[in-house]
């Protein structure tokens, strides 16, 4: 079935450094990916996205990266600041079925130490 | 507040009891999911609304769970004969393309 696979489940990075998370799918026929920052106590709200016809998308500190043959994808975090302290997920939306059913994964923890 | 809404927003029940959560998406999105949530780990996909039309379920939804969207806008949630592995935060979400707008969620507990 499908699955979404997230790496690491806890990250923690000195302000200023670099955040990089990690995700692959199992659809092949997935086509739409997301990553959503989830703050404790609130809701998930869109970061930044990349359809399966785009490569890389860049959104001033934050782009993300996809391979549709190796299946995965990245965030990458630059210059990271403690507001940037959250809950990432990545998810794959589309596959086989052509609808818009959304797989999340389990989530990264990114601690970012002042 | 122009956002989705879910009600109620805390709810807890004994097992074996049933229980219906109402989620109000942003107007004129076309798209509404329904997922579950539970500490530590991402939205688990249930189900999701094109319009009116139930279009996808997961396979891991028993037949406790039902949704409805009846006229297109706001949508139920049903679990019948609760477990107490039903446990977990209920988020609702609307997208009228690609970006999907979360509710607050709702909170169930089954004692």
């Amino acid at each position: 079935g499908e699955n979404v696979e997230q790496h690491p489940s806890t990250l923690s990075v000195q302000e200023g450094d670099s955040a990089v998370i990690k995700c692959t799918y199992s659809d092949s026929a997935s086509n739409y990916f997301p990553w959503y920052k989830q703050e404790l106590g609130k809701r998930p709200q869109l970061i930044i996205d990349i359809r399966s016809n785009v490569g890389e998308k860049k959104d001033q500190r934050i782009a993300v990266t996809l391979n549709k043959t190796a299946k995965h994808f990245s965030l990458h975090i630059t210059e990271t600041q403690p507001e940037d302290s959250a809950v990432y997920f990545c998810a794959a939306e589309g596959g086989e079925t052509g609808g818009f059913k959304t797989i999340f994964g389990a989530g990264t923890r990114l601690f970012v130490k002042a | 507040d122009t956002g989705v809404s879910q009600n109620p927003r805390h709810k807890i029940t004994k097992r074996g009891q049933n229980v219906t959560f109402r989620c109000d998406p942003i107007s004129e999105h076309n798209r509404l999911y329904w997922y579950r949530q539970t500490l530590g780990q991402g939205p688990e996909f249930l189900t999701y609304f094109q319009n009116e039309a139930q279009l996808e379920k997961s396979r891991l939804l028993s037949d406790r769970f039902s949704a409805e969207r009846p006229k297109g806008s706001f949508s139920t949630l049903e679990i019948q004969r609760t477990e107490q592995g039903d446990s977990a935060m209920y988020l609702c979400a609307s997208s009228p393309s690609d970006e999907q707008f979360f509710g607050p969620g709702t909170r169930l507990t089954v004692l």
